[in-house]
């Protein structure tokens, strides 16, 4: 019931095109969904982030989309940058932010 | 602020070796949360404080894991007996009555 399930495990996508990252969830009492990007040998770090009441956040290159019925949210990255090759990971929440789940993470390699 | 500090940076230990992992949080955060990394498993939560208290230990391993938080700029986690498998990145994260997360650079923690 805690469970966020994210994929792909890896991803390659050449400089300029849009990566893709999606997540799934169970607990329909989540009710935050963010986002953190991390860089070998550093600790995660908040990307971007929404809550169920809308469908879709947009920062800059980085956009997330949210479908509440079908239990799933995704991570675009427009232009995608040799810059942006980090491990994402996504995760769900019910209790302010306090008991985050992690999905398994997504290893993105923006070739130049 | 130097954002969220632990040490050591790495250690090093035989099995059955106490370990004690140090963390500095962000000035002003009022919550403290303890994570591991591995390929294995991911990222998982082990412990969160709330002003100094311990709220939710529910992810701790097992009873050879502890940790504290003796005031609002201090908290250590410790593991006797250490044992191979406990070998992971493990890290620190403080937040203020919200929910982003503010991560440390981790302890990467080899039990030999």
């Amino acid at each position: 019931q805690q469970q966020v399930k994210q994929s792909p495990q890896s991803l390659i996508v050449q400089k300029g095109g849009i990566s893709i990252i999606n997540c799934a969830y169970e607990n329909t009492a989540f009710d935050y969904f963010p986002w953190y990007q991390q860089f070998p040998g550093k600790g995660p770090a908040l990307l971007i982030a929404i809550r169920p009441d809308v469908s879709e956040k947009k920062e800059g290159r980085f956009t997330i989309s949210f479908n509440k019925s079908a239990k799933q949210f995704s991570l675009h990255i427009m232009d995608s940058q040799p810059g942006d090759s980090a491990t994402y990971f996504c995760a769900a929440d019910y209790n302010a932010g306090n008991m985050l789940t992690f999905g398994g993470g997504t290893r993105l390699m923006v070739k130049p | 602020d130097a954002g969220v500090i632990q040490s050591p940076r790495h250690e090093v230990t035989e099995m059955g070796q106490e370990v004690t992992l140090r963390c500095k949080p962000i000035s002003g955060h009022n919550s403290l949360f303890w994570y591991r990394q591995t390929m294995m498993r991911g990222l998982e939560l082990l412990i969160y404080f709330n002003n100094n208290v311990p709220i939710d230990d529910s992810g701790m391993p097992e009873d050879r894991f502890s940790a504290k938080m003796p005031n609002a700029s201090f908290s250590t986690l410790k593991i006797q007996p250490s044992e191979p498998r406990d070998s992971a990145v493990y890290f620190c994260a403080s937040s203020f009555e919200g929910r982003k997360l503010f991560f440390g650079s981790g302890t990467q923690l080899s039990v030999l």
